[in-house]
């Protein structure tokens, strides 16, 4: 099972550049989101959706779009990209929302750096 | 301030210590989860307690959650170097929102 993909793995962007981080799940998880994850700061979550055609904002959105035209992708847009953004991102999903103490299930993360 | 804040933040041990690890909060939740993550890869669920006073035992892991669920500790008896990685815990401010705290990074020396 492929579970949550994210791609591209690595990527350098100068200030200023977009760039979309593509996430997709093969599970038909209705639940989906984007982490950061900084050192000594944790994870943190920057958007969700509950279901296609569902997104809402999470604890840091600033910066940040994202769609779910699917159940399988979410895409996340960094429309300017500023150096504040640089960090490791990344995608989870989930069976359902977390009433039913569903898991968190992780993809490999990306790695951006602006410079 | 994080919503759960875990402790110590970094912990270097021999192979065959034990540890525990804390993640406190002072908000109380329906239920906590464990993950441990390792470099270059995403978290991966090991635990999730859901009743007050819980005790789950996962090999030489053991979770507790408080009695008040605000609190939860992580237990490893005979630590492995296999054991190394990063601890989070983690839990659902709603249905919709699952906060973590910033982890435990154990390093266990052969």
């Amino acid at each position: 099972n492929a579970g949550v993909t994210q791609t591209p793995k690595f990527q350098v962007l100068k200030t200023g550049q977009s760039m979309t981080l593509q996430c997709a799940q093969d599970m038909n998880h209705e639940y989906m989101s984007w982490y950061r994850q900084d050192p000594g700061m944790g994870l943190r979550l920057i958007h969700y959706s509950v279901g296609a055609g569902i997104t809402d904002q999470g604890e840091v959105p600033n910066g940040y779009n994202v769609s779910r035209s699917t159940t399988e992708d979410f895409p996340l847009r960094l429309l300017s990209a500023a150096p504040s953004q640089t960090s490791v991102y990344f995608c989870a999903s989930s069976q359902t929302d977390f009433s039913y103490n569903s898991p968190l299930h992780f993809g490999n993360g990306t790695r951006l750096t602006v410079t | 301030t994080q919503l759960l804040e875990q402790s110590p933040q970094f912990l270097s041990i021999q192979e065959g210590e034990n540890l525990t690890v804390y993640c406190n909060s002072s908000s109380v939740f329906s239920s906590l989860q464990w993950y441990r993550q390792e470099p270059g890869e995403g978290p991966v669920l090991l635990v999730t307690v859901v009743t007050g006073g819980e005790v789950k035992k996962l090999k030489r892991l053991t979770f507790q959650f408080g009695d008040a669920r605000k609190d939860s500790s992580l237990h490893i008896t005979a630590a492995q170097p296999g054991d190394t990685g990063l601890y989070l815990c983690a839990g659902a401010e709603n249905n919709n929102d699952m906060r973590f705290g910033a982890g435990t990074r154990l390093t266990v020396k052969p």
